[in-house]
């Protein structure tokens, strides 16, 4: 009964290295968020893929690319990371649109940029 | 930007009294709120979410929602130390996917 899992759980980069979060989920949900928790700016949502096959920008894209690489399956990568990018990163998922179907949230991925 | 706003806190209560968080949105055309609950270096998990004007109640927690007011809130009753927590309100975005979190309220029940 996993839920959303995400990987890895701490991380520590230099700025300009890059960097991909896992991201997967066991429930059947159709909808996956990649999310970013800052203090003081609470979550901001980073891109977000409706179904398999399709991707969409949120709030905060810059400095991101995902892959929706299949129905279990959503990853972050960061290409060149910047001290910016210093956050608290969750990944979520839901059966469908949100309207009528809740997100449920990963155990989240903390993340250093020196 | 659609704003959803929240005083920070923090709430203090004592254990057994009634927490009450509020929340306002800005954009008219949110369809659906939810309440998320995040314990210190945790995810958040969901509490509650409505869709329609007036009451929900589950267990402790009712969930109020007065769209002409753009204005949802949580009430805790017999609040307990356990609750002490940031309550994160929720809303749907133009999308239908993208959800529009407030900062948050730190709720504190003190025993």
């Amino acid at each position: 009964n996993a839920g959303v899992t995400q990987t890895p759980k701490f991380q520590v980069l230099k700025t300009g290295q890059s960097m991909t979060l896992q991201c997967a989920q066991d429930m059947n949900h159709n909808s996956m968020y990649w999310y970013r928790q800052d203090p003081g700016m609470g979550l901001r949502l980073i891109y977000y893929s409706a179904s398999e096959g399709t991707t969409d920008k949120g709030e905060v894209p810059n400095g991101y690319n995902v892959s929706r690489l299949n129905k279990r399956e959503f990853s972050l990568r960061l290409e060149s990371a910047a001290p910016s990018q210093t956050s608290v990163y969750f990944c979520a998922s839901s059966r469908g649109q949100v309207s009528n179907q809740p997100q449920h949230f990963g155990d989240g991925t903390r993340l250093s940029i020196l | 930007q659609k704003e959803v706003e929240q005083n920070s806190g923090p709430l203090s209560v004592p254990e057994g009294a009634i927490a009450s968080l509020n929340c306002t949105y800005s954009d008219r055309g949110s369809q659906s709120f939810f309440w998320y609950r995040q314990y210190s270096g945790k995810s958040p998990e969901l509490i509650m979410f409505i869709y329609s004007n007036g009451d929900k109640e589950d267990g402790r927690f009712t969930a109020q929602l007065n769209k002409a007011s753009q204005y949802v809130s949580l009430l805790i009753r017999d609040s307990q130390p356990s609750d002490s927590a940031t309550y994160l309100c929720a809303v749907t975005g133009n999308s239908g996917y993208a959800l529009n979190f407030g900062k948050g309220t730190s709720l504190l029940v003190t025993p």
